[in-house]
């Protein structure tokens, strides 16, 4: 059965120290990917998404991610948080033309000062 | 363009009770999906629809009913509340063919059964 784990539940980082979650997928072939963002009391936003080629993509409010085929994996980064990023971040799939998306569990990103 | 709406943004129901979680967009999208939150578990997806008049299940459709009579609407019924029900859910929508594959998302309403 097609899946999107997120292994980490919770992650607290410092403001200005770099961030990484991680998500991974099992799906037959490889699929489309996504991460999204929501901020407490809102819905979900769109960070950036991951179709094919350059393997490193880059989204809106300084975030990235880098797909690895060999590990199934496409993990997001922010090289410095700012404290608006406290929020949840859902890790998505999608399997080529296909029309329904698979979301992972979610981490929830708190920020210290 | 307000997006996608969702009314209302809260409710209590008593367990057998009905209510119809509404959801508007105004993007013209032909694709529209219902989903609901709980915690830890992501979004799961309850219905969705391909165009008016055009509906099917998701993962979770059990307790719930939608109709698609316009592009722009598409409301979810829930018959009998009951308490299993209690989440926080989300509508969406996307424009199919566009090859973008990004769903827009609306507020949520959060529904508590007792």
């Amino acid at each position: 059965a097609q899946s999107v784990t997120q292994p980490d539940i919770h992650i607290t980082v410092s403001e200005g120290a770099s961030l990484e979650l991680r998500c991974n997928y099992s799906y037959g072939a490889t699929p489309y990917l996504f991460w999204y963002v929501q901020s407490p009391g809102q819905g979900l936003q769109l960070l950036l998404k991951y179709f094919s080629g350059d393997t490193l993509v880059q989204g809106i409010k300084g975030f990235e991610a880098e797909f690895k085929r060999s590990q199934s994996s496409f993990n997001l980064r922010k090289p410095s948080v700012h404290w608006s990023d406290a929020a949840e971040y859902f890790c998505a799939a999608v399997k080529a033309a296909g029309n329904k998306l698979t979301f992972g569990g979610g981490t929830r990103v708190l920020v210290k000062p | 363009n307000a997006g996608v709406t969702q009314t209302p943004k809260f409710r209590i129901l008593k367990i057998g009770q009905s209510m119809t979680l509404q959801c508007a967009q105004d993007m013209n999208h032909n694709y529209m999906y219902w989903y609901r939150q709980d915690p830890g578990m992501g979004l799961k997806l309850i219905y969705y629809s391909v165009g008016a008049g055009i509906t099917d299940k998701g993962e979770v459709p059990n307790g719930y009913n939608v109709s698609r009579s316009t592009t722009e609407d598409f409301p979810l019924r829930l018959e009998l509340a009951a308490p299993s029900q209690t989440s926080v859910y989300f509508c969406a929508s996307t424009l199919d063919g566009s090859g973008s594959y990004e769903q827009y998302f609306g507020p949520g309403t959060r529904l508590t059964v007792t």
